[in-house]
């Protein structure tokens, strides 16, 4: 594994529930990121936290939610979303004091809007 | 904008057909060259980076090579448990947050 643990790995939610995704680095890295990652489609980075201080938020919508209360942990809030939100969600993290740094990813969370 | 264009978006080959992956890219100043592997219902791994034109890396099987405008990933003789989708991602030099932009991958399918 490579050490970044994502909960729960599957989520089915209608329309009007609220939930949470969950992520925990264990490899001492300072930077998370969530990607979203749909069929034949790019990942496309969502969120950004630096030190714990939010430093990207890539024109996502409000119903979805980040909070980062330290460096190893990251959730994402999910509220009122849409059928189109159905997706694998992933968290990554990286070490961004070294000029160039590879970013480790989660297994993921498959998310399923009905 | 960074761009990263992969080609062939599939590819099928036969165990031992040795074969090239391509990743095209344009980016404002290259600080890395990153190539993953992502098996279904997984999370990219991290297979290599790539720092400057020249460079050369190799895992198994797997060699990854870069110039100014693109990066190739060669399978040499191939087995099926190298059927995944390999992804490429650049990230800019000029990037305060280091994000990584993604080619849309390239699937291979290695049959025995």
């Amino acid at each position: 594994e490579t050490g970044v643990t994502q909960t729960p790995r599957h989520l089915v939610m209608g329309m009007t529930n609220k939930k949470s995704l969950k992520c925990e680095q264990h490899l001492g890295h300072n930077a998370m990121y969530w990607y979203k990652q749909s069929a034949k489609k790019p990942l496309e980075l969502m969120f950004v936290y630096n030190f714990k201080e939010q430093t990207e938020n890539n024109s996502v919508p409000s119903r979805f939610s980040p909070e980062c209360p330290n460096s190893s942990h990251l959730f994402l809030h999910l509220h009122t979303l849409q059928p189109e939100d159905s997706a694998l969600y992933l968290c990554a993290s990286s070490q961004r004091d070294r000029g160039h740094s590879e970013q480790y990813f989660g297994p993921g969370t498959r998310l399923t809007v009905t | 904008e960074d761009q990263v264009t992969q080609s062939p978006e599939a590819l099928r080959l036969q165990e031992g057909e040795s074969s090239s992956l391509n990743c095209s890219y344009t980016v404002s100043g290259l600080r890395g060259l990153f190539w993953y592997r992502q098996d279904p219902g997984k999370g990219p791994e991290f297979l290599f980076t790539l720092y400057s034109a020249g460079e050369e890396k190799e895992k198994e099987r797997l060699k990854a090579t870069l110039t100014k405008k693109e990066s190739f990933l060669h399978i040499t003789a191939p087995k099926p448990e190298d059927s995944a989708t390999y992804l490429c991602a650049v990230q800019a030099s000029s990037s305060n947050d280091y994000k990584l932009s993604f080619g849309a991958g390239t699937t291979v399918t290695v049959r025995a």
